[in-house]
């Protein structure tokens, strides 16, 4: 079955800075790569997505990249404010709607 | 527009007694997932139902637990005689159907305790 990796498990950086999560997967039929916010006592909140047949993703502050030959992908926040504090997690799955397999998530920490 | 509804939010169970979930997909959603994550962990697949239909139970352990989503009303995640290993925080997500297009919308959760 899938495996996906994310790294680093936390991350600090200094308010308005760059944050990037990296993930890795495992299967190749997966085609399906979406990202996922949670703040604490929440659910799970979809912040972008990306399909193979794009290389890379932007919406507004939030952008994702995806190599295919490497089997990874990452999520790139630019301008960091406090309010992105929170644990992001990355997913794979071979198409939009099946099954999703998370990684272990970051705990992203902005300090203003 | 009412996103993914779950209850209860919090449960305490003994050892021993039922628990049972309850998930609401959002408007015009036919599609319904369980998620289960242990503290400090990712969430883990479980289930995933149609109305009616069990369409991957790969992620469900093979005793105590069922997952049903009927005609009629939310879905129901059942977990009989919890063991403490069951404390949790459960996540349902919807999507609209499978394919391309389908992104999956999760639900606030129900955190599991059991004493």
């Amino acid at each position: 079955g899938e495996n996906v990796e994310q790294h680093p498990s936390t991350l600090s950086v200094q308010e308005g800075d760059s944050a990037v999560i990296k993930c890795t997967y495992s299967d190749s039929a997966s085609n399906y790569f979406p990202w996922y916010k949670q703040e604490l006592g929440k659910g799970p909140q979809l912040i972008i997505d990306i399909r193979s047949n794009v290389g890379e993703k932007k919406d507004q502050r939030i952008a994702v990249t995806l190599n295919k030959t490497a089997k990874h992908f990452s999520l790139h926040i630019t301008e960091t404010q406090p309010e992105d504090s929170a644990v992001y997690f990355c997913a794979a799955s071979d198409y939009a709607g099946n099954m999703l397999t998370f990684g272990g998530g970051t705990r992203l920490m902005v300090k203003p | 527009n009412a996103g993914v509804m779950q209850n209860p939010r919090h449960l305490v169970r003994r050892r021993g007694q039922e628990a049972r979930l309850r998930c609401s997909p959002m408007k015009g959603h036919s599609h319904v997932y369980w998620y289960r994550q242990l503290p400090e962990e990712g969430l883990k697949f479980m289930v995933y139902l149609q109305k009616e239909n069990i369409i991957d139970e790969s992620g469900m352990p093979k005793e105590r637990f069922s997952a049903e989503f009927p005609k009629e009303g939310p879905s129901i995640l059942r977990i009989q005689q919890v063991v403490r290993g069951d404390s949790a925080a459960y996540f349902c997500a919807s999507s609209t159907g499978t394919g391309v297009l389908y992104e999956q919308y999760f639900g606030p959760g129900t955190r599991l305790t059991v004493t």
